[in-house]
């Protein structure tokens, strides 16, 4: 059983740019979620997704969106970077919603200069 | 969902129980405990959750009190490798409650 990974593991970006992060769920997996981790702190729910859609989100500006694709892997895309966006990136997945338990992937670490 | 508090930090000798404590006094019928732990830059690891009984597994046991009001995480032969940040987080069960809430949690060092 494959379990959830993240691409790319860094990322170097500008203030100003664009940046996609990609998650691939862990085999057998429908939804998957979207933290933010700043340094020093638990990580913040950024959105949810379920079977493509959009199923909840956090106190996030819509300058953060994301995706879902057929086969369940999902990108987390952000515009307008600012240098507060620095910060690791975690993906989870699970199986359905409700209570269902969140599977966390390694992470993305970007870096806004 | 319920807040949380944990001790900021632990220390635990290698090979000796570790316990840590979450009070969750907020919680209410249908939420459950669950803890997760984060090893130095990696994502969270999940360990255990609950709803009302103790629950077991290969890493560890959840204690939760009969109030529910407080549970606690016991490792039971501390490695090195437990040392890390442990997150106790109290997750409704319900469509619409799918987000965790991470607080700061407690750095737990285990001391050789």
């Amino acid at each position: 059983e494959t379990g959830v990974t993240q691409s790319p593991t860094h990322l170097i970006k500008t203030r100003g740019q664009q940046v996609t992060l990609r998650c691939s769920s862990q085999s057998g997996h429908n939804t998957v979620s979207w933290y933010q981790q700043a340094l020093g702190q638990g990580p913040q729910f950024i959105f949810q997704y379920y079977r493509e859609e959009e199923n909840g989100r956090g106190n996030f500006p819509p300058r953060f969106s994301g995706l879902q694709f057929p086969n369940y892997s999902s990108e987390l895309n952000v515009n307008a970077l600012e240098l507060d966006d620095s910060a690791l990136y975690l993906c989870a997945s699970s199986l359905g919603l409700g209570s269902e338990t969140q599977y966390f992937g390694p992470g993305t670490r970007l870096l806004v200069l | 969902d319920a807040k949380t508090t944990q001790p900021t930090s632990m220390d635990c000798a290698e090979g000796r129980a570790a316990n840590l404590p979450c009070n969750h006094s907020t919680i209410s019928g249908n939420e459950y405990v669950y803890w997760y732990r984060q090893i130095h830059s990696q994502g969270p690891q999940y360990i255990i959750h609950g709803l009302k009984n103790n629950e077991t597994n290969e890493m560890a046991s959840l204690i939760i009190t009969e109030d529910r009001k407080s549970s606690t995480l016991i490792l039971p032969h501390a490695t090195l490798r437990d040392t890390a940040v442990y997150y106790c987080i109290v997750r409704g069960a319900n469509f619409g409650n799918e987000k965790l809430t991470f607080g700061t949690g407690t750095r737990l060092t285990i001391i050789p």
